[in-house]
């Protein structure tokens, strides 16, 4: 199986910040990558997927990049509704895995 | 806007087979891939499987002797069956639209399944 290693896996930030998660997948995954926000009691939300396209509806704020075996998930300028669990994915070879998941906090 | 809603029960006998159903309102089972995924309380999202609207399916390798998914297109229905369920299996589980080298684009809220006596 591919592991996705994720990093940190917890950040606290404030209002304003730039952030920055990192998924490392130990082969490759060509541009199937994924990030995902999870707040509790709700589903899931696909916020970027193919590396960097931006799924609709979402803030501008996010964005995806990188390449090879490693991404990154920035958000430019942390907002209050950004408190969530951050996941990557990839969806290039089955079992199709996720990263353990980046817990951020609010300072 | 796709909404998809987990429903079966929450508390299922070691030994037996955990059943739930995923229902899409708002969009149709057509022509996508619908994609179920669990997360054990503490633990990383685990990808289970996945169905084509037309009833091709593929497993996670390290369940598939005891998984079945299943289409229901008449009804905008997918569900999962999981036999010879051990505490193990303990989980939040989701559904999702997407698959075979697709991302998960709708996601229901979970559904708690506990495995025990």
């Amino acid at each position: 199986d591919i592991q996705m290693t994720q990093s940190p896996s917890s950040l606290s930030a404030s209002l304003g910040d730039r952030v920055t998660i990192t998924c490392r997948a130990s082969q490759g995954i060509s541009n199937s990558l994924a990030w995902y926000q999870h707040k509790p009691g709700k589903a899931p939300k696909l916020l970027v997927y193919g590396v960097s396209r931006l799924e609709s509806g979402v803030p501008s704020r996010f964005s995806g990049s990188g390449s090879g075996a490693d991404h990154t998930l920035t958000i430019s300028s942390l907002q209050p509704e950004d408190l969530a669990t951050y996941y990557c994915q990839q969806y290039y070879t089955i079992p199709y895995t996720f990263g353990q998941g980046t817990k951020l906090e609010i300072k | 806007q796709v909404l998809l809603q987990e429903s079966g029960p929450g508390l299922v006998n070691p030994s037996e087979t955990l059943s739930l159903t995923c229902s899409i309102s708002g969009g149709s089972i057509y022509n996508y891939y619908w994609t179920w995924i669990r997360q054990p309380p503490g633990k990383v999202l685990d990808w289970i499987g996945y169905i084509y609207y037309s009833g091709s399916t593929s497993y996670n390798p390290s369940l598939k002797s005891r998984l079945t998914i299943s289409v229901d297109a008449s009804k905008n229905q997918f569900s999962l069956k999981l036999s010879s369920v051990t505490a193990a299996d303990t989980a939040f589980y989701y559904c999702a639209r997407g698959g075979f080298n697709r991302p998960l684009d709708y996601w229901g809220q979970g559904t708690l399944v506990t495995v025990s006596s």
